[in-house]
């Protein structure tokens, strides 16, 4: 059974803090891990896709990084601001099915 | 920009009962999917279909779960005959191509609550 893992499961974090979290995968065959942002009544909006060992992405304040060697990525906010308070959810494929971890909770406090 | 929408956005159904929920993909994706979350648990996936198939379900998808693609444009899940367990938000994506590093596009899902 393959098992995503997020963590921390949810997070507050004060207005211009910078923060991270993190997502863990099985590293053997990997194909693809996928960030979304999902706010609350609304769809998953897609902020990356990683594919490579050693990928960096970057949209704005927010930024990530693969590690399919040893199975993570973390995703970075920088000077986090009160609309960056979502659940951030990571999912792992290996072939066009998504196994989603739990995602991670974050709340930033103005 | 163009997006999955989905209706209704939320269902009230007697146990028992059978239930559609649709989807709307947007207009040039061929790939499409349902995934569900039960409160409070992870997001699964149910099944995916391409060129009016299905290509993978889960285990989740039995005999109770159908899906249909009924004319050009809508996406539908039927479930035959609910159960208290089948409460949950269901969400609809697409995709242009099922290469794994496409993203997925996902509607606001519909809450299906069973009475």
């Amino acid at each position: 059974i393959l098992n995503v893992e997020q963590s921390p499961q949810s997070l507050h974090v004060q207005e211009g803090d910078s923060t991270n979290f993190t997502c863990s995968f099985p590293s053997s065959n990997f194909y693809a891990l996928h960030w979304y942002r999902w706010e609350t009544a609304k769809s998953p909006e897609a902020l990356f896709v990683m594919t490579l060992n050693g990928d960096e992405k970057k949209k704005g304040r927010i930024s990530a990084t693969l590690n399919t060697k040893e199975g993570y990525s973390y995703l970075y906010i920088k000077g986090s601001q009160p609309e960056d308070s979502a659940t951030y959810l990571c999912a792992f494929t290996r072939t066009y099915k998504y196994i989603f971890g739990t995602g991670t909770r974050l709340k930033v406090l103005a | 920009e163009p997006e999955v929408t989905q209706t209704p956005s939320h269902q009230v159904t007697q146990m028992g009962q059978e239930v559609i929920l649709r989807c709307v993909p947007i207009s040039n994706h061929l790939y499409f999917y349902w995934y569900r979350q039960i409160l409070g648990q992870k997001v699964e996936f149910l099944v995916s279909f391409y060129n009016n198939e299905i290509s993978e379900k889960s285990e989740i998808f039995d005999d109770q779960f159908s899906v249909e693609r009924p004319d050009g444009s809508n996406f539908t899940l039927k479930i035959r005959s609910t159960k208290l367990e089948d409460s949950a938000m269901y969400f609809c994506a697409s995709s242009e191509s099922q290469v794994s590093n496409q993203p997925q596009h996902f509607g606001d899902g519909t809450r299906l609550s069973i009475l």
